[in-house]
Formats: C-alpha cells, structure tokens, sequence
C-alpha cells in the first residue's frame, strides 16, 4: 500500500515566523512530490513540485526533497493569516500518472 | 481560476438515485483524472484518460461508478445506485502529458449530497 502521511496538525505559527510542514512517503520508486494548499471549502492549488534532491525555493515557499529518508518537506518564510489552510503532500511513480495524497496539515498563522 | 470546470457544483440526491458529474478541463491538456476527497482526508484517485482512452481505475472505483471521456475533450462521471458512503467533492483535474512538471490543475470541484 502506497502512502503519504503528513501530521494532520493544526499547526499553529504567528505573523511572520517560518511554518515547516512535513510529509513522508512509503513507495521508494516515487520521483515527484507536489505541496497543493487547499482552502476550506476549495479544490487544491499547486504550490511547488520538487523531483531532486535537496531544496527548490519559489518566493516565500521552500521545499525540499530527502529521498534516502522518503521525506519532504515544506517551508514558508513570513507567514501570514492569509497562509492558513490545509497543505497536501502528494507523491507520484515517475513524471506522470495519478497523484497520492496524505491527509493534510492545517496551517493557522495568527495575526 | 485554473481553467478547469465542473458542473454541477453541488448535487443533493437520494439514496438509490443515479447522478452525473461533468468536467471541462484546459483545453489543451490531453490528460484528465477523477479524485474523490472526503471531509479530512486527502484526495483519492479513482481514474484518469488520456485523449480518450481511459488508462487507469483505483480499487475504489465500484461497479457503481463509470466514466467517460468521449471525444477526448470534457468527460462525465456518472454513480449508478447511489450510497450514503458516495457523500464527497469530486475533484477532475488535468494535464499536458510530455510538459515538465506534468503537472494537475484541479478543478472548482462537485460536492455530492446522499441523503
């Protein structure tokens, strides 16, 4: 069985700190991982996909990817209450073909 | 907005009741997938095409479920005999196969109502 597993939170951070989310991942043949954030109510959005080792940054998101531990992992620098949402870690077997989920971190950033 | 649609957006039914789900994805994306998430849970993959073939079906998909995508272009998801257990949002995202990232562009989602 295939899976991702994220801790379901809620993670609480204030105004401004770095939030981290974590996620690991079962199947060693994955090679893509994506972090969506998904607002209460809405459908997924993509925030960053990472394929290599190591740390891929994109603004105020960092991510990145340790594949001898099967863990990724998601920073965001200089949070803000508009950040708060549930962030899915997704994994995937090689550039195509369906996404696995995991449950989701809720992010609360306090003002 | 990603460009994907899905109608409808809500879907109150009866138990028993056949329902079906549409989805238009990015005009150009050749691939489409099918996700069903429940309240705390993350998606679950269910099925994807590409063009028209359809390529893949998750273990969840019963017999109840079938889908279509018949032109290659939008695709419908139809539930036969509805359940209360159906009760989810049906998320169709798409893609451009041979882009790198391939990456899924989901659409607003339909929250199905089993009563």
């Amino acid at each position: 069985q295939k899976e991702v597993e994220q801790n379901s939170g809620p993670l609480s951070v204030p105004e401004g700190a770095i939030a981290s989310l974590n996620c690991t991942y079962s199947d060693r043949g994955s090679q893509s991982f994506f972090w969506y954030r998904q607002y209460s109510g809405k459908s997924p959005e993509l925030i960053m996909s990472i394929y290599s080792n190591g740390d891929k940054e994109d603004g105020r998101f960092t991510a990145q990817l340790n594949k001898a531990s099967q863990y990724v992992s998601l920073l965001i620098r200089d949070s803000q209450p508009s950040d708060s949402a549930t962030y899915l870690c997704a994994s995937r077997q090689g550039s195509q073909g369906n996404l696995i989920f995991g449950k989701g971190t809720k992010l609360s950033v306090k003002p | 907005d990603t460009g994907v649609s899905q109608n409808p957006r809500h879907k109150i039914t009866k138990r028993g009741q056949n329902v079906t789900f549409r989805c238009d994805p990015i005009s150009e994306h050749n691939r489409l997938y099918w996700y069903r998430q429940t309240l705390g849970q993350g998606p679950e993959f269910l099925t994807y095409f590409q063009n028209e073939a359809q390529l893949e079906k998750s273990r969840l998909l019963s017999d109840r479920f079938s889908a279509e995508r018949p032109k290659g272009s939008f695709s419908t998801l139809e539930i036969q005999r509805t359940e209360q257990g159906d009760s989810a949002m049906y998320l169709c995202a798409s893609s451009l196969v041979g882009t790198r990232p391939d990456t899924q562009y989901f659409g607003p989602g339909t929250r199905l109502t089993v009563l």
